[in-house]
């Protein structure tokens, strides 16, 4: 079992439409969740950490955590074409010393 | 400097040959981590120093691979002996503090080796 699985993808949703990311992770341990957004070519970049399970709002995006199913999601409101992308989630281990991530899971969002 | 500095950007090398791979974080970091993205796949985790000391290399997946980072700021990846197998983007990131469950990572560039 892969530590971190996401959604394989691709993704495709309409302009304007909700995208839903899921996330599923083996160490219960687990402490803290990353989604991180990756365009075609660049470097990974931050956008949501969440620590408590439940809901955490920023903006279009709304992270969710559920520890006892070792589930975390990524929902993207309103979606844009600017959101097509690969979106990672991250997870640190028990240990916290590093952060795996995930395959990732490309999300196109059409005009 | 501003953000996570990595050179070189590119580097194509032939299989047997010895590279390096250099970054330099941002500014104050005491945490550094290497990873490695192949085509399609997520980052695959390397190694974390913690200052000067690497705290877990445990994902260097063999003896051609080895890291330093001797005065706590920069940190150069080195490979012996490259194989094909070994041509992906290098990533490197940093972060200002560490402690368990809030690591959050700031990126670099890549520098993107290319194995013939």
């Amino acid at each position: 079992q892969k530590e971190v699985e996401q959604n394989s993808g691709p993704l495709s949703v309409p302009e304007g439409a909700i995208a839903s990311l899921n996330c599923t992770y083996s160490d219960r341990g687990s402490q803290s969740f990353f989604w991180y957004r990756q365009y075609s070519g660049k470097s990974p970049e931050l956008i949501m950490s969440i620590y408590s399970n439940g809901d955490k709002e920023d903006g279009r995006f709304t992270a969710q955590l559920n520890k006892a199913s070792q589930y975390v999601s990524l929902l993207i409101r309103d979606s844009q074409p600017s959101d097509s992308a690969t979106y990672l989630c991250a997870v640190n281990t028990a240990s916290g010393s590093r952060l795996t991530f995930g395959e990732g899971t490309q999300l196109t969002v059409n005009p | 400097g501003a953000g996570v500095s990595q050179t070189p950007s590119n580097k194509v090398t032939e299989k047997g040959k010895y590279v390096e791979l250099r970054c330099d974080p941002i500014s104050g970091h005491t945490a550094l981590y290497w990873y490695r993205q192949s085509l399609g796949q997520g980052p695959e985790f390397l190694i974390y120093f913690q200052g000067t000391g690497a705290a877990d290399d445990s994902g260097l997946p063999n003896d051609r691979f080895f890291a330093v980072r001797p005065e706590g700021s920069v940190s150069t990846l080195k490979i012996q002996r490259t194989e094909r197998g070994d041509s992906a983007v290098y990533l490197c990131a940093s972060t200002g503090s560490y402690s368990s469950g809030a690591n959050v990572l700031t990126f670099g560039a890549g520098s993107r080796l290319t194995v013939l």
